[in-house]
């Protein structure tokens, strides 16, 4: 059982569905980030959140759109995906100390298809 | 965390063997690196770490070895166990954990 909980760990939308996936880390950390990681590629960076202010946006496109209503929970909201947006998002947290980031400690995933 | 349709690299080893998981990576300026482990179905998990500072950790059962002539990270594991069956990332970054850049990962496959 990790710190880090999300839902849903399966979503299948079309291209013009609304839909969210939200996070909630119960570790006290004050850092959260949302990863994508689909196939032939890296985990990707795609958005930071430090004590509930977004510090980093990693070009991602604006049809997803985080929100960071407190330090525990993290939200991704998904508007007019494509395709190949398909993929597992992953979020995380750590603990900064000292301006460092931290280890990262990572949710089980949504797996996200867009048809 | 699934991985299906990742055409990972894959070491299959004998249950019982030594595992070693190699990784390349990029920046010569990274002072920090983590091991991560990933089964099917599930988040990443963090195995081990290493600071630019040292060259050799060990764990339980696991020892990261770092050469920062060659910018070589690798991941042994003694005994390999079923368990161990897993996709492995190393991750590196700059300024002790400011930005991670993972690797393309390597497949685990434990033979009984």
């Amino acid at each position: 059982e990790t710190g880090v909980t999300q839902t849903p760990r399966h979503l299948v939308m079309g291209m013009t569905n609304k839909k969210s996936l939200k996070c909630e880390q119960h570790l006290g950390h004050n850092a959260m980030y949302w990863y994508k990681q689909s196939a032939k590629k890296p985990l990707e960076l795609m958005f930071v959140y430090s004590l509930e202010e977004r510090v980093e946006n990693n070009s991602v496109p604006s049809r997803f759109s985080p929100e960071c209503p407190n330090s525990s929970h993290l939200f991704l909201h998904l508007h007019t995906l494509q395709p190949e947006d398909s993929a597992l998002y992953l979020c995380a947290s750590s603990q900064p100390r000292g301006g460092r980031r931290g280890e990262l400690f990572f949710g089980e995933g949504s797996r996200l298809t867009v048809l | 965390g699934e991985s299906v349709g990742l055409h990972l690299p894959t070491l299959s080893v004998q249950e019982g063997d030594n595992s070693i998981i190699n990784c390349a990576y990029s920046n010569s300026a990274s002072d920090y690196f983590i091991w991560y482990k990933q089964e099917s179905g599930k988040g990443p998990q963090f195995i081990i770490d290493i600071r630019s500072n040292m060259d050799k950790r060990q764990g339980q059962r696991v020892t990261v070895l770092l050469n920062k002539t060659v910018k070589h990270l690798s991941l042994q594991i003694a005994a390999t166990q079923p368990g161990d069956s897993a996709v492995y990332f190393c991750a590196e970054s700059r300024n002790y954990g400011q930005n991670f850049v993972f690797g393309p990962g390597t497949r685990l496959s434990v033979l009984p």
